[in-house]
């Protein structure tokens, strides 16, 4: 079975730029979550998208968003980039099913804004 | 609000020694979920385990083990024997118990661990 697969690896930007990162989760898995990890702030929860529809939300400004497909693959978009937003973006899928389940995690895109 | 403390930034060992990392949590919440990932230089979080809060047994998966103490609000994970392979940051974080898988996880700020051949 495959992974939990994210596109692209690596990204720059620059600021006052948008930005669309991409998740593929494992086949069968409904649950997609996003989480931002910096030196600074450290790993911080962002969404989870279940069913096509955003479950729960972190503690992150409108400018950051998601959406969810009917296959399942996610993806989260950065608005008008600021240079804080330079991160590793980790997505994880799990089949959501009861609270036994695991969370996979993809290998997360590094974004570095200028 | 929660919190969840790791003390140790960075703990280095040798091989075959024995390593604690310590994780102290804050919730107001009476029911929770816990949980241990590791990150390898790759960066890909690695799920390692998730206990309850209502199960307070201590539990043992091969070299690791955890001990959860609810009365010191305390989630310990052990290695035994350590290995270069262990070589990784590890992470503690605390979940509201919500329905149907879904979690909410607040992170501490990781354990980098060194495992010196």
């Amino acid at each position: 079975k495959a992974g939990v697969t994210q596109t692209p690896r690596y990204l720059i930007k620059t600021r006052g730029q948008q930005v669309t990162l991409s998740c593929s989760p494992i086949s069968g898995h409904r649950s997609v979550s996003w989480y931002q990890q910096t030196p600074g702030q450290g790993l911080q929860f962002l969404f989870e998208y279940f069913s096509e529809t955003q479950r729960n939300k972190g503690n992150f400004p409108g400018r950051f968003s998601g959406r969810q497909f009917s296959n399942s693959r996610s993806e989260m978009n950065v608005s008008t980039l600021e240079l804080g937003d330079s991160a590793l973006y980790l997505c994880a899928s799990s089949q959501a099913i009861d609270d036994t389940d695991t969370q996979y995690f993809g290998p997360g895109t590094r974004l570095t804004v200028l | 609000a929660q919190k969840v403390t790791q003390a140790q930034t960075e703990i280095s060992v040798v091989e075959k020694e024995d390593v604690t990392l310590d994780c102290v949590y804050e919730t107001r919440d009476t029911t929770y979920y816990l949980f241990w990932y590791k990150q390898p230089p790759s960066g890909e979080l690695v799920f390692l385990i998730r206990r309850n809060s209502f199960d307070e047994q201590n539990e043992i998966s091969g070299r690791y083990s955890w001990n959860f103490q609810k009365s010191t609000s305390s989630f310990n994970f052990t290695i035994t024997a350590s290995q270069v392979v262990d070589s990784a940051v590890y992470f503690c974080a605390l979940s509201e118990v919500k329905s149907g898988g879904s979690y909410i996880p607040t992170f501490g700020r990781g354990t980098s661990l060194i495992v010196h051949p």
